[in-house]
């Protein structure tokens, strides 16, 4: 079946980058997505690809598709504290579903 | 607009009591989901609707039921609680945006406690 997968955890330092990194397995997902949940929220939307570019820049975020390999990446420039979070990769099943997969999840720490 | 509320935020049931947990929209969006989240699963989607009076199964659909009588709302109910259902459930909502992407808007959450 479909499957998502994130590494758990990623500490950077302020003002660094940070690449945050997502395999998954569904080859017809249209859309992939990343959100970020904030401590004792819920999810927030920050940016989404679709499945026929390789490449979407939104200010400070970077995110990179590699559709042979199922590789997706979201880079964060100049990263801040209030970086500091959960952030979700997710794929789109299925048709007029609006269903997705997520991963895990990354924590992402922001050292000052 | 508030979004996409939940009520209660918190709960504590024992084993075998029942529930029901309420999802709300006031952006006129078609589709809805409940999800449960676990620590380090991630997000698994329970049941989801397509449209008033429409649900469908999910991933992990077992123990649980769900109604969209209204469109602006989805209901979850938990038949009789069980320790495994301990969890935090997200409602969400989402329209067929530009292209078919479905965008989804989450609420804050319930955490739900079944001892």
């Amino acid at each position: 079946g479909e499957d998502v997968e994130q590494s758990l955890f990623l500490s950077v330092r302020e003002g660094d980058s940070s690449v945050i990194n997502c395999t998954y397995t569904d080859s017809s997902s249209t859309y992939l997505y990343w959100y970020k949940q904030e401590p004792g929220a819920g999810l927030q939307l920050l940016t989404y690809i679709f499945s026929n570019m390789d490449m979407k820049q939104d200010q400070r975020l970077t995110v990179l598709l590699n559709k042979k390999d199922k590789h997706l990446s979201l880079r964060i420039a100049d990263t801040q504290t209030g970086d500091s979070a959960i952030y979700f990769c997710a794929e789109s099943i299925g048709s007029n579903t609006g269903k997705l997969i997520f991963g895990q999840g990354t924590t992402l720490q922001v050292k000052p | 607009n508030a979004g996409v509320t939940q009520t209660p935020k918190f709960r504590v049931l024992k084993t075998g009591q029942s529930m029901t947990l309420l999802c709300a929209q006031d952006m006129n969006h078609e589709y809805m989901y409940w999800y449960r989240q676990d620590p380090g699963m991630g997000l698994r989607l329970i049941h989801y609707s397509v449209g008033e009076g429409t649900t469908a199964k999910g991933e992990v659909p077992d123990g649980y039921n769900v109604s969209r009588l209204k469109k602006q709302n989805f209901l979850l109910g938990l038949e009789s609680a069980a320790p495994s259902q301990t969890s935090v459930y997200f409602c969400a909502s989402s329209y067929s945006g530009q292209g078919d992407s479905y965008e989804q808007y989450f609420g804050p959450g319930t955490r739900l406690t079944v001892t």
